[in-house]
């Protein structure tokens, strides 16, 4: 079973640029989560999908950051302008359907290096 | 709200010794929890996990008991190995499908 691919592995931006982040989760998994993790940090829920709608952006910060999941497959996150504090790895992760009570494994892609200068 | 505390690393060990990786949690409800693992140049992976009180996770060799009297689950595991080297992550779903994880612990295991 193929896992979850994200691409590209690693970019360099400077401040104020914009970038993009792909994620293709494992067939079948309903439920999409892009997470952000800074150098030294555990990661951190940035946006969260069931199908193509969003569960939970709470955490988002949507003056910068836009995700979108059409078709409920695939997966992409943008950032618009970046900072120097948006360096970080992001992790793209995916499950099966959420459910009431059901906790179900989140499987992580190899991550996005992002470094911005 | 809901957060996740991990001792501090790097934990640097001889092979064969005993590990434990302490890891505490502040909660609403019933959460699950677990324990995610990261080796060198790989992704996340999960190791073990905890639905409810007094559940206890295995895997590899690795346990961890989910104490709710004292919000704990913390990792042990009874003899380290060189390939234990990573670095180890807690985290905790409020059963809403988010993880909320804590910082990392790193395991350094020397020949």
């Amino acid at each position: 079973e193929a896992g979850v691919a994200q691409s590209p592995r690693y970019k360099i931006i400077e401040k104020r640029q914009s970038v993009a982040f792909w994620c293709n989760p494992i067939s079948g998994h309903a439920t999409l989560y892009w997470y952000q993790q800074i150098l030294g940090q555990g990661p951190k829920l940035l946006i969260q999908f069931q199908n193509n709608g969003v569960v939970d952006d709470s955490q988002l910060p949507k003056d910068r950051f836009s995700a979108e999941r059409l078709k409920g497959v695939d997966s992409t996150l943008k950032i618009q302008p970046a900072k120097l504090e948006d360096s970080a790895v992001y992790l793209c992760a995916s499950s099966l359907a959420l459910q009431t009570g059901g906790v179900y494994e989140q499987y992580f892609g190899p991550g996005t290096r992002l470094t911005v200068t | 709200g809901n957060s996740v505390t991990q001792m501090e690393g790097p934990v640097t060990l001889s092979e064969e010794a005993f590990l434990t990786i302490n890891c505490t949690y502040t909660a609403t409800g019933y959460p699950s929890l677990f324990w995610y693992v990261q080796y060198p140049g790989e992704g996340l992976q999960l190791l073990l996990k905890a639905t409810k009180a007094d559940d206890k996770g295995s895997n590899k060799g690795f346990e961890a008991t989910y104490r709710k009297e004292t919000t704990s689950f913390h990792l042990e595991k009874g003899s380290v190995q060189v390939s234990d080297s990573a670095v180890y992550f807690c985290a905790l779903n409020p059963n809403t499908g988010k993880l909320i994880f804590g910082q990392g612990t790193t395991l350094q295991v020397k020949p």
